[in-house]
């Protein structure tokens, strides 16, 4: 089984509908990451948390929430998707670097989740 | 954020050694220098990551510039899966320790 786990892998829906990503680890990473990818760029971060009770915006928050429901759980959700949230998703866990206090360690991806907002 | 500036593509023979470029000129003394990998339709993979000394793992080596305001990635042998898109990210903790994704160089090995 994956280390990280997002669902739905690919979903399809219309403009206005509420839809949730999940993401689940088993890492036991406190810190975790939503980013999305638009087809031949980079990933851009949307939000991310470094414990239960911690939640940040990330460069592209608008139009999402988020939600940290355990260690192990993070929710992305769109409360009223637009086309142009079409877009690959991908969640993310880290720990703890090895070196200097400030070392952020390795991120962890999941295998990511393909949503198209028609 | 500091940024980091990639060629946009490389080639590369197989089993030959592949060097790719990044610079980070407005680095600042608590940025890490990571690199980061995406081979088609999957997640982005770790691959190496440093301050100011060179590094190596198993995967590749990176080499820091002495004023740390560019560093190489090294892959000693280049295979058919090597073939990828290649991030290198400035990772500072005092700005939440988040990876910012830059364009990347797309890295293509030839038989």
């Amino acid at each position: 089984d994956a280390d990280v786990t997002q669902t739905p892998r690919n979903r399809i829906t219309k403009t206005g509908k509420r839809i949730m990503l999940e993401c689940s680890q088993t890492k036991g990473h406190d810190r975790m990451y939503w980013y999305r990818q638009d087809p031949g760029l980079g990933l851009r971060l949307i939000y991310y948390s470094f414990d239960v009770k911690d939640i940040n915006k990330g460069e592209i928050s608008d139009g999402y929430s988020v939600s940290r429901q355990a260690q192990a759980k993070f929710s992305l959700s769109l409360e009223s998707a637009i086309p142009n949230q079409t877009a690959l998703y991908f969640c993310a866990t880290s720990d703890l670097g090895q070196g200097a206090p400030w070392d952020t360690g390795e991120l962890f991806f999941g295998e990511g989740s393909r949503l198209t907002v028609l | 954020d500091a940024k980091t500036t990639q060629p946009n593509s490389m080639e590369s023979n197989e089993e030959e050694p592949v060097h790719l470029p990044c610079n980070h000129s407005t680095i600042s003394g608590t940025d890490y220098i990571h690199w980061y990998r995406q081979l088609p339709s999957q997640g982005p993979e770790y691959v190496i990551h440093g301050l100011t000394s060179n590094v190596n793992n198993r995967m590749a080596s990176l080499a820091i510039a002495e004023d740390r305001k560019s560093s190489t990635l090294i892959l000693h042998r280049a295979t058919l899966r090597d073939a990828a898109v290649y991030y290198c990210i400035l990772r500072n903790y005092n700005q939440g320790g988040k990876l910012i994704f830059g364009q990347g160089t797309e890295l293509s090995v030839k038989p």
